[in-house]
């Protein structure tokens, strides 16, 4: 299985800036996503981060407020902008060749 | 797109009894079924699949079933440990399609009790 790290693993920031959390896999992958989890909840996600192409956005998610890129099959980023406190919460990403998907250790994000 | 219930929302058994956890699918072209397991504070651990073309499949103490027709899938786990109390989630998935997006169910909080 993939081994996935994240930075930061957490961070306070203020409203109104952005925040860029990193993904990198220690390996060669084909498929590489980002969720959302709020506290005590399921996983959301957020989009496909696609290697060499713009990511694909799941529903009420657009790329102005996440922007992603995937520039190699071995590392993306997730800019959360424009920081407001509802968007405190832990954010993961997750890789694979094919459909087994392997986690991050997330990113706990809290916005005052 | 797919839609993915998970019952019980919360579980308490004894240290050595089983628990049972089931989860329903919407989207019947839906061929990938993992379990994750998360521990407080951590990431999803990914501790046992199945895919549409067996009907179950066991590791140790745990086993997954899956009936397509009814579009349901369980997650078994037998003789439970205080180290199995986490959360745990279901999700579907499409294989072969245009990704392999994961839909979870919404977790089940499994507390083992010594």
């Amino acid at each position: 299985s993939a081994v996935i790290s994240q930075k930061p693993s957490r961070d306070i920031c203020q409203r109104g800036t952005s925040l860029t959390i990193q993904c990198q896999v220690d390996s060669q992958v084909t498929m590489m996503f980002w969720y959302r989890q709020q506290p005590g909840q399921s996983l959301t996600l957020i989009a496909t981060a696609n290697q060499g192409s713009e990511a694909t956005y799941e529903s009420g998610f657009v790329i102005d407020k996440f922007p992603i890129s995937r520039p190699n099959l071995t590392f993306s980023t997730l800019t959360v902008s424009n920081m407001s406190p509802e968007d405190s919460s832990i954010y993961l990403c997750s890789a694979g060749q094919t459909y087994e998907q392997y986690f991050g250790p997330g990113t706990r994000l809290t916005v005052t | 797109g797919e839609n993915v219930e998970q019952h019980p929302s919360t579980l308490s058994v004894q240290e050595g009894d089983s628990a049972v956890i089931k989860c329903t699918y919407s989207d019947s072209a839906s061929n990938y079924f993992p379990w994750y397991k998360q521990e407080l504070g951590k990431r999803p651990q990914l501790i046992i699949d199945i895919r549409s073309n067996v009907g179950e499949k066991k590791d140790q103490r745990i086993a997954v079933t899956l009936n397509k027709t009814a579009k349901h899938f369980s997650l078994h786990i037998t003789e439970t440990q205080p180290e199995d109390s986490a959360v745990y989630f279901c999700a579907a998935s499409l294989e072969g399609g245009s990704n392999y997006k994961l839909t979870f169910g919404k977790g089940t909080l499994l507390t083992v009790n010594p």
